[in-house]
């Protein structure tokens, strides 16, 4: 079985600060990890994935996140926060041992809001 | 342009009404996906399919049904609505590898139903 957690619900943070929205895992293969943000009334949109390779992941919008596979995390990070990131960010794990056509377990989701 | 649809976006209708919510993607993708979504909380699978003339139920029980009679579209049917099923219906796809984007689901903009 594969899971994923967000153990804050929400984070704030000032605009120009750096951020980080956490994000741990479970599975019993090895980790393919997925972060997606959503806006209001609006679908995910996907920001970067780690399959393999280097831990430092870079993404969409500036975003970047680190495997850690001792901690089992996959943290994600932005140097410098905007009030345009204020969304619902969400983490996603799947098993890479296993087949399921591609099912991803997300995790309950963090609000972030940036404030001025 | 590549992309994946739904349609209607918002819907309200009463109770025993049947609906069908539409998904469709231009992307060539043999998978796809349906989550519900109760509003900024987690997302739950409840259908999925690999190609034309397969779907699988997926980890949330629900009443709705689906059917893949070409890649491109995989519509949800409700026979007879509730306000149970009032929520956030959220299609995706992703491809099944090779391409350099696998695993990668995408997301469509979600229809938010309300049954009264």
């Amino acid at each position: 079985a594969q899971s994923v957690a967000q153990p804050e619900d929400q984070v704030n943070v000032a605009e120009g600060n750096p951020l980080t929205v956490k994000c741990t895992y479970s599975v019993s293969g090895n980790p393919y990890l997925f972060w997606y943000v959503q806006y209001p009334n609006r679908g995910l949109q996907f920001l970067l994935k780690y399959i393999t390779g280097d831990n430092l992941v870079k993404g969409s919008y500036g975003f970047e996140a680190e495997f850690n596979k001792s901690q089992t995390s996959f943290h994600l990070k932005k140097p410098s926060a905007l009030v345009s990131d204020s969304a619902l960010y969400f983490c996603a794990v799947r098993d890479g041992l296993t087949g399921g056509g591609n099912k991803l377990t997300f995790g309950t989701g963090t609000q972030l809001k940036v404030e001025l | 342009e590549a992309d994946i649809y739904q349609t209607p976006r918002y819907l309200v209708i009463g109770t025993g009404k049947k609906i069908t919510l539409e998904c469709s993607q231009t992307m060539g993708h043999d998978k796809m996906y349906w989550y519900q979504q109760d509003p900024g909380m987690e997302l739950h699978l409840i259908h999925y399919s690999y190609g034309v003339n397969s779907t699988e139920k997926g980890d949330l029980s629900s009443e709705s049904t689906v059917s893949r009679i070409r890649t491109e579209h995989f519509p949800l049917t409700l026979e007879s609505a509730r306000p149970s099923h009032t929520s956030q219906y959220l299609c995706a796809s992703s491809d099944s590898g090779g391409s350099g984007r696998a695993n990668e689901q995408f997301f469509g903009p979600g229809t938010r139903l309300t049954v009264l």
